[in-house]
């Protein structure tokens, strides 16, 4: 199977500064990966799809971006709804699996 | 809208058999493959299981669950099925399902249900 890890597990940020979180897939997925967001007590919300393809209606301060092994979430200028988790899925052969989450706190 | 709405829910014992349903509306059920994930209390999402679009030929399991958990799906009603058999205690969750964003695999799921909570207790 293959292991996602991100990183780091946790960061405290501010309003308007730039976040990255990032993810290693333990083998080569090529641009099959997704990144979501989900905030406490709510379904998980589809951000990225192939690595970095905007889902629709998600605004464009976020970004992914790598291949391969590595992958990369990009928050440019962080808001006030940003604040939640954030999972890496590869979705290259099955078993389809997820990072642990990356926790993104108020600082 | 596109709607899922997960069902079936409950407090069993360990050993013990559980059918989750998920209803679908607002969108052809029957051309997206479809995804159960879990959460268990305070923990990350864990990728349960997937079923092809159309009939549903093709079916993949978490290594957790393969050989204890069945996924299904009814075109003609719009439903798509988890049925889990030989609950343990790990498998305490709440079961989303999830539409995939297109109509083959790899693409990750676009559609989430909130959810129903499946508690497995002596």
């Amino acid at each position: 199977d293959i292991q996602m890890t991100q990183s780091p597990s946790s960061v405290s940020a501010s309003v308007g500064d730039r976040v990255t979180i990032n993810c290693r897939a333990s083998q080569g997925i090529s641009s099959w990966l997704a990144w979501y967001q989900q905030k406490p007590g709510k379904a998980p919300k589809l951000l990225i799809y192939a690595a970095s393809n905007l889902q629709n209606g998600v605004p464009s301060r976020f970004s992914g971006s790598g291949s391969g092994t590595d992958f990369t979430l990009t928050i440019s200028s962080l808001q006030p709804e940003d604040f939640a988790t954030y999972y890496c899925q590869q979705a290259d052969s099955f078993p389809y699996t997820f990072g642990q989450g990356t926790k993104l706190e108020i600082k | 809208e596109v709607q899922l709405l997960e069902s079936g829910g409950g407090l069993v014992q360990p050993g013990g058999s559980l059918r989750l349903s998920c209803a679908a509306s607002g969108f052809t059920f029957s051309s997206y493959p479809m995804t159960w994930v879990r959460q268990a209390p305070g923990r990350g999402l864990e990728w349960v299981s997937s079923i092809s679009n159309s009939g549903g030929a093709a079916t993949y399991y978490a290594d957790s669950v393969r050989g204890r958990f069945t996924i299904s799906r009814d075109n003609s009603k719009n439903t798509l099925y988890l049925q889990m058999n030989s609950l343990t205690d790990d498998d305490t969750a709440v079961y989303h399902c999830a539409k995939g964003l297109l109509s083959v695999f790899h693409y990750g799921v676009d559609v989430w249900g909130q959810g129903t909570t499946v508690t497995v207790s002596s």
